[in-house]
């Protein structure tokens, strides 16, 4: 099986800023990799597909790039609605997920 | 408008064996390049694939759950059935299913159930 590691695990960040969260996996799959988000008691919601495909609905400022075995999420400008845990996947693995605080 | 939503008991007892059911509506189960994955979540905990079941009955299953999982389905009744035997306190999640779409470009969860917390306790 693919492991998936994301780092920070865990981030402090203030409206407006610019976040990023990498995923890496331990072997290339092309760029089957997925973002979602996910809120305390809900389910996970699909942000970004095939590494760097905005799904529809999803805001522009969510943005994902790389390819091989490492991968980027951007959040070019936090929003009081992002604060969540975020969870890299490719194909039947998840990551460990980044929580993403007020500062 | 795609809905799917989990359905089964909320507690068990060590031992017994887990049923759950995902209704799916939007679209079918036959469809090409689409399948149905059951993933969990135990609390506080990041998630986990259980298993899939692929439009074309393709299917796989957790490594280390392997032996005590099956997931069947019956299109006629756009549902998708997750069974996991001899149920222990430490598989106490919430129970998600989720559509899967894949092809060569792609494999990814775009629609998930609400989920449902299952709890094993004596």
């Amino acid at each position: 099986d693919i492991q998936l590691t994301q780092s920070p695990s865990f981030l402090s960040a203030s409206v407006g800023d610019r976040v990023t969260i990498t995923c890496r996996a331990s072997l290339a799959v092309s760029t089957y990799l997925a973002w979602y988000q996910q809120k305390p008691g809900k389910a996970p919601k699909l942000l970004i597909h095939s590494a760097s495909t905005l799904e529809s609905g999803v805001p522009s400022r969510f943005s994902g790039s790389g390819s091989g075995t490492e991968f980027t999420l951007t959040i070019s400008s936090l929003q009081p609605e992002d604060f969540a845990t975020y969870y890299c996947q490719q194909l039947n693995s998840f990551g460990p997920g980044t929580k993403v605080d007020i500062k | 408008q795609v809905t799917l939503k989990e359905s089964g008991p909320v507690l068990l007892k060590p031992t017994e064996t887990l049923t759950l059911t995902c209704t799916v509506s939007g679209f079918s189960l036959s469809d090409t390049g689409m399948g149905v994955s059951w993933i969990r979540q135990p609390p506080g905990k990041a998630l986990e694939l259980l298993g899939y079941l692929f439009s074309n009955d393709e299917d796989g299953y957790s490594t280390s759950l392997r032996g005590r999982l099956t997931i069947s389905k019956d299109t006629s009744k756009d549902q998708v059935v997750l069974t996991m035997t001899n149920m222990d306190p430490v598989d106490t999640a919430t129970y998600y299913c989720a559509r899967v779409r894949h092809d060569f470009l792609t494999y990814h969860y775009d629609y998930w159930g609400p989920g449902t917390l299952v709890t094993v306790s004596s």
